[in-house]
C-alpha cells in the first residue's frame, strides 16, 4: 500500500524558534497533500492543503504567514512553524493523495513541543 | 459549511456484543462519508467509503440521506476492534475531509 512518512517523528523547540515538519509520500507521487493538528483528546483539524507547484489554501482561521507550507515536489510538501509559541504545541498530520485516487494516506504525525 | 458528529466519545462493549458508533453530518450538497481507524500507536487508516458498500473486518456502514447518517456497525466485537474511529466527509472524492470528533470503543474480554 501507499506509504507516508513524516520527520521528525517529535521535536522541541524553543519559543520564538522556527521548525520544519516534513511530509513525504514513499511510493507514489502526490499531487495533493494535506496539513492536519490534532489536539489532545480531539479530532484531526485541516489546516491547509497543499498543491504541488503552486500556494497553499489555507483554512479559515489558520495563519498562513505563521505556517508556511511548501510542495516543492510530488512527494515532498513541508510545514514551517515560525516564531513558534507554546500555543502551537500540538501534533501535526499530514495525508497524501495520489492522483485519480479518493483516497487519503496519512503519515505517522510529528510531535511537535515549545518550551 | 460542512460539520461532521460523532455523539458518544466512548462507547465500551464486551467481546461478541453488537456495537454501533453513531454518525451525523451536516452538507448542502451530497457528500462522501468515510470512516478512518486509528489503532494503538498506528497512523490513521481508511475503514470504509460509502460508495463501495463493502463489507472491512465485519464493519458495514450504511447512507441514511433522510437521517444524514452513516452509522458503523459491527455485529460481534472483537477485542482487536478496540480503537478510535473517525467518521469524515468530503465533498467529492479526493477532496479535503472534514472529520467528527472521534469514538474511541473498547471491547472487554
Amino acid at each position: 500500500g501507499a506509504v507516508v512518512s513524516q520527520h521528525p517523528s517529535w521535536v522541541i523547540c524553543k519559543s520564538g524558534t522556527s521548525v520544519k515538519i516534513e511530509c513525504r509520500s514513499l511510493d507514489f507521487q502526490a499531487t495533493t497533500m494535506f496539513w492536519y493538528r490534532q489536539f489532545p483528546k480531539q479530532s484531526l483539524m485541516l489546516m491547509a492543503t497543499s498543491n504541488e507547484g503552486s500556494k497553499a489554501t489555507y483554512e479559515q482561521g489558520v495563519e498562513k504567514d505563521k505556517f508556511l507550507i511548501n510542495h516543492a515536489s510530488l512527494t515532498l510538501s513541508t510545514l514551517t512553524v515560525t516564531s513558534a509559541h507554546p500555543e502551537d504545541s500540538s501534533f501535526y498530520i499530514c495525508s497524501a493523495r495520489p492522483p485519480g485516487s479518493y483516497e487519503q494516506y496519512f503519515g505517522p504525525g510529528t510531535r511537535l513541543t515549545v518550551t | 459549511a460542512q460539520r461532521v458528529t460523532q455523539p458518544e466519545k466512548l462507547l465500551s462493549v464486551f467481546k461478541g456484543a453488537p456495537v454501533e458508533l453513531k454518525c451525523n453530518y451536516s452538507y448542502s450538497g451530497s457528500p462522501e462519508l468515510f470512516w478512518y481507524v486509528q489503532y494503538s500507536r498506528q497512523r490513521l487508516q481508511l475503514l470504509l467509503r460509502h460508495i463501495s458498500r463493502e463489507s472491512i473486518k465485519g464493519f458495514t456502514a450504511d447512507l441514511n440521506k433522510g437521517e444524514t447518517s452513516f452509522h458503523l456497525k459491527k455485529p460481534f466485537a472483537q477485542e482487536e476492534d478496540s480503537a478510535m474511529y473517525y467518521c469524515a466527509l468530503s465533498k467529492a472524492a479526493g477532496n479535503k475531509l472534514t472529520f467528527g470528533g472521534g469514538t474511541r470503543v473498547l471491547v472487554k474480554p
